[in-house]
């Protein structure tokens, strides 16, 4: 089946800790996105890539750092420059970032952060 | 001038009542508008989407409705059922080099069996 695979589903980190959050498609999709859920707040974007080797910050990029080395892969690096990360964290992608099929987002079922 | 407002934040309703849930925009460039349905632990899945070009879009129990002139679009749960229960998300998005979405806050809808 294709779909986004996220891991780990929950991870405690501890503060001054970086953490790496995992993300990886099958979908053949060149879109890629990082999304953070705070209760009440929506879904705010982190960071995106429309193809490898180049992505873009977001509205909330501070404390966060990304690469897209393939295609279905695009990890998110919740540094420990991030003053409030614990939050739950989706990943996904889009057929492209511009022309038809980039409005269709596909989301991955998430990771939950906790700091301790 | 970018926000989407969602309203209500919470809503609950009897099994086979109509689930209704608000949305209004200012930005005029958006130009398309989905719902997304998300259950607990879960990534929101795309449930509908409508563009401005028309006033309702209808799919099984889930009915956009569209007001251009209003800038607000709505979705409508028919014969809600306690399987529905879960956050709705509606999204607005455009184009700005590469698509944009602008999320609301979302609403937790509980369906009472």
């Amino acid at each position: 089946d294709g779909g986004i695979t996220q891991s780990p589903k929950y991870l405690f980190r501890k503060e001054g800790q970086n953490v790496t959050l995992s993300c990886e498609q099958n979908l053949n999709h060149d879109a890629m996105y990082w999304y953070r859920q705070d209760p009440g707040q929506g879904l705010r974007l982190i960071y995106y890539s429309q193809i490898v080797n180049d992505f873009q910050k977001g509205d909330i990029a501070e404390g966060y750092s990304v690469s897209r080395e393939k295609k279905e892969s695009f990890p998110l690096t919740v540094t420990s420059a991030q003053k409030n990360p614990t939050a739950f964290y989706l990943c996904a992608s889009s057929v492209s970032a511009r022309g038809p099929g980039a409005n269709v987002l596909t989301f991955g079922a998430g990771s939950r952060l906790t700091v301790l | 001038q970018q926000q989407v407002k969602q309203s209500p934040q919470s809503l609950i309703v009897q099994k086979g009542g109509i689930s209704i849930i608000n949305c209004a925009y200012e930005n005029t460039a958006f130009d398309y508008f989905p719902w997304y349905q998300q259950f607990p632990g879960k990534g929101p899945a795309l449930l509908i989407a409508i563009r401005p070009d028309v006033s309702e879009k209808k799919e099984g129990r889930f009915t956009i409705s569209f007001n251009k002139s209003a800038k607000q679009f709505s979705l409508h749960i028919m014969d809600s059922q306690p399987g529905d229960s879960a956050t709705y998300f509606c999204a607005a998005s455009f184009r700005s080099g590469t698509y944009k979405y602008i999320f609301g806050t979302g609403t937790r809808l509980k369906v009472l069996a």
